[in-house]
């Protein structure tokens, strides 16, 4: 149980395209759930926090305008990465929070499997 | 500003020998605290949390909080080589909140 997908797993664009990442919460269903960014050999990032039916709450400095996320359902959540540049090359990774699961501790994330975009 | 402070490392560990990593925090309220293991190229899964002083145990993995001292540690027994990887410790940002805080993380490498 709490399993987390992200779709694609690895991500090849050109600059100025738009790439779509997908985030599904398998067997639970997700209230909230967290996009971050991890350059190489660096911590966690997080850039905002999807709830759904509602929009996102960025982090400072993240451009909410650059980064959309849509949290449509309990089960799914998307990031569209807009005109992607090279300095947007990264491992995006979501979260979700259980709604209602018995095994989750209070405040525990279940991550994806993360996705890697490469911008050329 | 909340914080979680962790050394970075790297942290050698030969195999067999137990492995101790540590992390202080800032927020005096924080209650409950989550250790995060993460393999190279990987994300993040769910080894520990913890949220009463003391110890807690689960299979070679002992978590360990003073909230006084206001530190959390992680100690793996009989490390293996497959324990190498970057663990990061996080507490909530705000009791009650919804985002977590992490630490940079430290990498421990097993050496067989």
């Amino acid at each position: 149980g709490a399993v987390v997908s992200q779709h694609p797993s690895r991500v090849i664009c050109k600059s100025g395209t738009s790439v779509k990442i997908e985030c599904r919460s398998l067997d639970f269903q997700a209230t909230t759930m967290f996009w971050y960014r991890q350059f190489p050999k660096q911590s966690l990032m997080l850039m905002a926090t999807s709830n759904e039916g509602s929009k996102a709450t960025y982090e400072q400095g993240v451009e909410k305008d650059k980064f959309l996320i849509n949290h449509a359902s309990l089960t799914l959540s998307t990031l569209t990465v807009t005109s992607a540049h090279p300095e947007d090359s990264s491992f995006y990774i979501c979260s979700a929070k259980a709604l209602g699961l018995a095994k989750a501790s209070y405040n525990e994330q279940f991550f994806g499997p993360g996705t890697r975009l490469t911008v050329l | 500003q909340k914080e979680v402070e962790q050394n970075s490392g790297p942290l050698s560990v030969p195999e067999g020998a137990i492995a101790s990593l540590n992390c202080t925090y800032s927020d005096r309220g924080s209650q409950s605290f989550f250790w995060y293991r993460q393999y190279s190229g990987k994300s993040p899964e769910l080894i520990m949390f913890i949220y009463s002083n003391g110890d807690k145990e689960d299979g070679r993995f002992t978590a360990q909080l003073n909230k006084a001292s206001q530190y959390v540690s992680l100690l793996i027994r009989d490390s293996q080589p497959s324990d190498s990887a970057t663990y990061l410790c996080a507490f909530p940002d705000v009791q009650g909140a919804q985002k977590l805080v992490f630490g940079q993380g430290t990498r421990l490498t097993i050496n067989p």
